[in-house]
């Protein structure tokens, strides 16, 4: 089974727009960490935000905030006020505690290819 | 401070021959990272270091991949022979604590694409 969901493929929205890139996650582990990061066309991976999976509250960091719920097991994220400069790639990526031996790498989804129009 | 270096950017190969790919870390940096993005994925855990040891490994084709991260700083990955399957961006990342920390960021490369034809 897929550890990291992104259903949406592409998104195409309107620049000042809010922006909700979906993520679900599958894991046993009752200790994980959920991260965003954007991959713009230059190919590097830039960190956004990060979820714990003890986090009481929802985690922000400027324009980005991360829906979670935990229940349902997703961790949406929400970009307010779109920019031209946000149209990127974005992945929903997971660590899990237990994975063993010191592992701390990241499962990473599909991505979301976010194109912001003017 | 200076992010993760890679390099090649680029890379051309035919089948079967051989390829080298070299990552210099953030200094300090004790844990590095080779992942694998294949065009249209998100990017897949090669293999980890801690120093120079290495604690995962688990999903690299060992028949044809080989890493290494000697003196605990710079790290090579090597592919030999190579096949077209193996056409992807190579990212290298790298992060800070000695052990695993949960909100730990990575801070990644701007990536090896390799073309094999």
């Amino acid at each position: 089974a897929q550890k990291i969901t992104q259903t949406q493929p592409g998104m195409f929205v309107q620049e000042k727009e809010a922006v909700t890139l979906d993520c679900t996650y599958d894991t046993s582990d009752p200790s994980y960490g959920l991260f965003w990061y954007k991959q713009p066309s230059s190919g590097e991976m830039i960190f956004l935000i990060y979820q714990g999976s003890y986090d009481q509250q929802n985690a922000t960091e400027g324009r980005y905030s991360l829906n979670f719920q935990k229940a349902r097991k997703s961790a949406n994220l929400v970009i307010s006020a779109s920019q031209l400069g946000d149209s990127a790639m974005y992945f929903c990526a997971m660590r899990e505690r237990y994975s063993g031996g010191g592992a701390d790498g990241l499962t990473f989804g599909k991505g979301t290819h976010l194109i912001i129009q003017p | 401070e200076a992010g993760v270096a890679q390099s090649p950017r680029y890379k051309i190969i035919e089948k079967r021959q051989s390829v080298a790919f070299w990552c210099n870390p953030i200094s300090g940096h004790a844990t590095l990272y080779w992942y694998q993005q294949i065009l249209g994925q998100g990017p897949k855990l090669l293999i980890q270091f801690q120093n120079n040891g290495v604690v995962d490994d688990s999903q690299l084709p060992k028949d044809r991949f080989s890493a290494e991260r000697l003196k605990g700083v710079d790290s090579t990955l090597k592919i030999q022979p190579a096949k077209l399957e193996d056409s992807a961006v190579y990212l290298c990342a790298s992060s800070s604590p000695s052990r695993l920390v949960m909100n730990t960021e990575a801070f990644f490369g701007q990536g090896t694409r390799l073309t094999v034809v």
